[in-house]
C-alpha cells in the first residue's frame, strides 16, 4: 500500500454508542501510534503499539478507550459509551521501527451527536 | 511537565517575505525536535527533524537549547508554503526509546501573492 489506511474517513454517532475506528499501517512497520486530535488544537498522543505489544497507554483519557493491534499489523480503536467531548480526528501513525519517523494516515473524523 | 508552545495561531506574510515560526518547548532531557506539515486536504507529513540538520524545501531549523526554541526558518516564502505546521518533541528519556511525539497546536501559514 502506498501509506497508512485509516477507516472510515468520517464517523457520526450519537451519545452513549460505541463505535470502531481502524487503522492499516505501512506493510513491515513495527510501531504503530495512536493520536487524537481536538479542533484547533495539535495531535495529543493516546496510544503505542509495538508489533502486537501495547507498551504505552497513558495517554488514553478514560477506561471507555480501547486499542488492539492482535496480529502486530491492522489496528482498531474502540471507544465505548461515546460522549461529546470524544468528537475529534483521530490519526493514526506507523514506523519503521520505534525511533524513525512516523508516517500519518488521513484522519478518521468521530462526531458524536 | 513536556510541552510544545507555539505562539502564533496564524502567520500572514506575502510571497517573497521571510519566515519563521516560532516553537518553543519544555524539556528536561535531551529532546529530538521536528516540524510536522498539513497541506490543504492532505495527511500531515514530516518537514524536518533537528538531527538531519538538512533543509527542506528551502526550510531550515536550529535547535537552541539555551532558549528551548526550534523556530522554523525560511528567506523567501512562496505560495505554495501556505499550510499548517506542527512543531513536536519527542525524548527517549520520558519515551522509552521511541518517538512519542509531543504536539504544539500548530501556526497556519498563510503566503499571499
Amino acid at each position: 500500500g502506498a501509506g497508512v489506511s485509516q477507516s472510515p474517513r468520517y464517523k457520526v454517532a450519537k451519545r452513549g454508542q460505541d463505535v470502531a475506528l481502524r487503522c492499516d499501517p505501512i506493510s513491515g512497520h513495527v510501531s504503530l501510534f495512536w493520536y487524537q486530535q481536538a479542533l484547533g488544537q495539535g495531535p495529543e498522543f493516546l496510544t503505542y503499539f509495538q508489533n502486537e505489544a501495547q507498551l504505552d497507554k497513558s495517554g488514553l483519557p478514560s477506561d471507555r478507550f480501547f486499542a488492539e493491534r492482535p496480529e502486530g499489523s491492522v489496528s482498531t480503536l474502540k471507544i465505548q459509551r461515546t460522549q461529546q467531548e470524544d468528537s475529534a480526528v483521530y490519526l493514526c501513525a506507523s514506523s519503521l521501527s520505534a525511533n524513525q519517523p512516523q508516517h500519518f494516515g488521513d484522519g478518521t473524523r468521530l462526531s458524536i451527536l | 511537565a513536556q510541552r510544545v508552545t507555539q505562539p502564533e495561531k496564524l502567520l500572514s506574510v506575502f510571497k517573497g517575505a521571510p519566515v519563521e515560526l516560532k516553537c518553543n518547548y519544555s524539556y528536561s532531557g535531551s529532546p529530538e525536535l521536528f516540524w510536522y506539515v498539513q497541506y490543504s486536504r492532505q495527511r500531515l507529513q514530516l518537514l524536518l527533524r533537528h538531527i538531519s540538520r538538512e533543509s527542506i524545501k528551502g526550510f531550515t531549523a536550529d535547535l537552541n537549547k539555551g532558549e528551548t526554541s526550534f523556530h522554523l526558518k525560511k528567506p523567501f516564502a512562496q505560495e505554495e508554503d501556505s499550510a499548517m505546521y506542527y512543531c513536536a518533541l519527542s525524548g527517549r528519556g520520558f519515551s522509552g526509546g521511541y518517538n512519542k511525539l509531543i504536539f504544539g497546536a500548530g501556526t497556519r501559514l498563510a503566503v499571499h501573492p
